[in-house]
């Protein structure tokens, strides 16, 4: 299964744009690559996910490198609710719809 | 509003006895599954059911079990040969289970044993 590195933890201050970095050197040209964060005590939830072209929500956007070996979460503006631990995710075909978790990162927004 | 409730969301058990977690889904998902959650750890696959009547393990099945009899429920057993169940476990259902799809996860069950 491919991996993801992401930094183990990362610092924002509220209302200012946060970039969340995400390394999968080993992408498959067939894994999407899907974001997850997850508030303490509580079950993760989707943020976004996408395969080549950059993509957007009401969440967050999601630059992906021309290579794609590796992608970039933008939070456009920080908020105290957005502190969470965020995990960056690769997902095949061949895997039966398993999430495979790593470590992910830790978001702390200064007020 | 369509969702994932798991119950009880705290779970006190003592050595020996066998429990049995709730996960209940009404967003037509064809797609669950069982997470178990350790402390300042990541998730970590238990079972998972792509279709009724039909499941497969994930990478630490050993002292759980599951049934899938309905598409809206799949509920999770910790058996007694499960050595160290005290975790946060998390039930998640997907439209399909093809890498184009995201998770809905439950709120999960803090099990404790005592």
């Amino acid at each position: 299964d491919a991996k993801t590195t992401q930094p183990n933890s990362m610092e924002s201050n509220e209302e200012e744009p946060v970039h969340l970095p995400c390394n999968h050197s080993t992408i498959s040209g067939t894994d999407y690559i899907h974001w997850y964060r997850q508030l303490p005590s509580q079950g993760p939830e989707y943020v976004i996910h996408g395969l080549t072209s950059n993509v957007n929500n009401r969440m967050a956007s999601l630059a992906i490198a021309e290579d794609r070996k590796s992608s970039t979460l933008i939070l456009h503006r920080a908020t105290l609710r957005d502190a969470a631990v965020y995990y960056c995710i690769l997902r095949s075909s061949n895997q039966g719809g398993k999430l495979i978790f790593g470590q992910g990162t830790e978001l702390s927004v200064k007020p | 509003d369509g969702g994932i409730t798991q119950s009880p969301k705290y779970l006190f058990r003592k050595e020996g006895q066998n429990v049995t977690l709730s996960c209940e889904q009404n967003l037509n998902h064809d797609a669950m599954y069982w997470y178990r959650q350790d402390p300042g750890q990541g998730l970590r696959l238990i079972y998972y059911s792509q279709i009724v009547n039909d499941f497969q393990k994930g990478d630490i099945a050993e002292g759980y079990s599951v049934s899938r009899e309905k598409k809206e429920s799949f509920p999770l057993t910790v058996t007694s040969a499960q050595k160290n169940p005290t975790a946060f476990y998390l039930c998640a259902s997907m439209l399909y289970s093809g890498p184009n799809y995201g998770y809905t996860f439950g709120s999960g069950t803090r099990l404790t044993v005592v």
